[in-house]
């Protein structure tokens, strides 16, 4: 079984829709739960991140932790075209040094 | 603050050739990390260099191999091309001062587009 699972997508949706995008991970060890978008011929960038379970919100984005259900989402509201990109969930075991584990991320497209 | 920068941006090699990637991290960042991104395995962790040391491994065969010099530039090499390792480079830094990476995220670069022919 793979660390942290998403789906692929391609999930595509017209502007203003909410978006729900979701993985899922093995090992309860996972402690810290990250959200990079990855533009089209660029490197990722850290969108959200959190260490509890529960909702955070930081604008139009909603990162929500389930630990009882290794589950972890990211919304976005009132979706743009400017939303497009594909995102990646990200996961770290501990506090100490080790590497993040990345899920394969999901194309998105919004559609104006 | 420059961000993270990668050279070259595209590189196309024949099998069996070697190639060196070079990252130039954020300014102050100490920790410098490599993946290779593909579409059908996603992002995968190579290595990680605090402070000129290797202090993290993925695994990836001994042909990947990597290092850091006193100013926190990084390079990557791959020896004896195979077509597989046709994918993104990508680099990261973060000033990973004993910090786990959500206290201390990964600033990426983007990254070098490596095509083996």
């Amino acid at each position: 079984q793979k660390e942290v699972e998403q789906d692929p997508g391609p999930l595509s949706v017209p502007e203003g829709a909410i978006v729900s995008l979701n993985c899922t991970y093995s090992n309860s060890a996972f402690q810290y739960f990250m959200w990079y978008r990855q533009y089209s011929r660029k490197g990722p960038e850290l969108l959200m991140y959190t260490y509890s379970s529960g909702n955070k919100e930081d604008g139009r984005f909603t990162a929500q932790v389930d630990k009882s259900s290794k589950y972890i989402s990211l919304f976005i509201r009132d979706s743009q075209p400017s939303d497009s990109a594909t995102y990646l969930c990200a996961i770290n075991r501990n506090s100490g040094n080790t590497p993040l584990v990345f899920g394969k991320g999901t194309r998105l497209s919004v559609i104006a | 603050k420059a961000g993270v920068t990668q050279t070259p941006r595209y590189l196309i090699k024949t099998r069996g050739q070697q190639v060196t990637l070079s990252c130039s991290p954020i300014s102050g960042h100490r920790s410098v990390s490599w993946y290779q991104q593909t579409p059908g395995q996603g992002l995968q962790f190579l290595f990680e260099y605090f402070s000129e040391t290797q202090r993290n491994k993925g695994n990836f065969p001994g042909r990947f191999s990597g290092r850091q010099f006193s100013n926190s530039r990084s390079e990557m090499n791959v020896s004896t091309l195979e077509l597989g390792d046709s994918a993104l480079y990508l680099c990261a830094s973060s000033d990973g001062q004993g910090k786990s990476s959500y206290n201390s995220p990964l600033h990426f670069g983007n990254g070098t587009r490596l095509t083996v022919t």
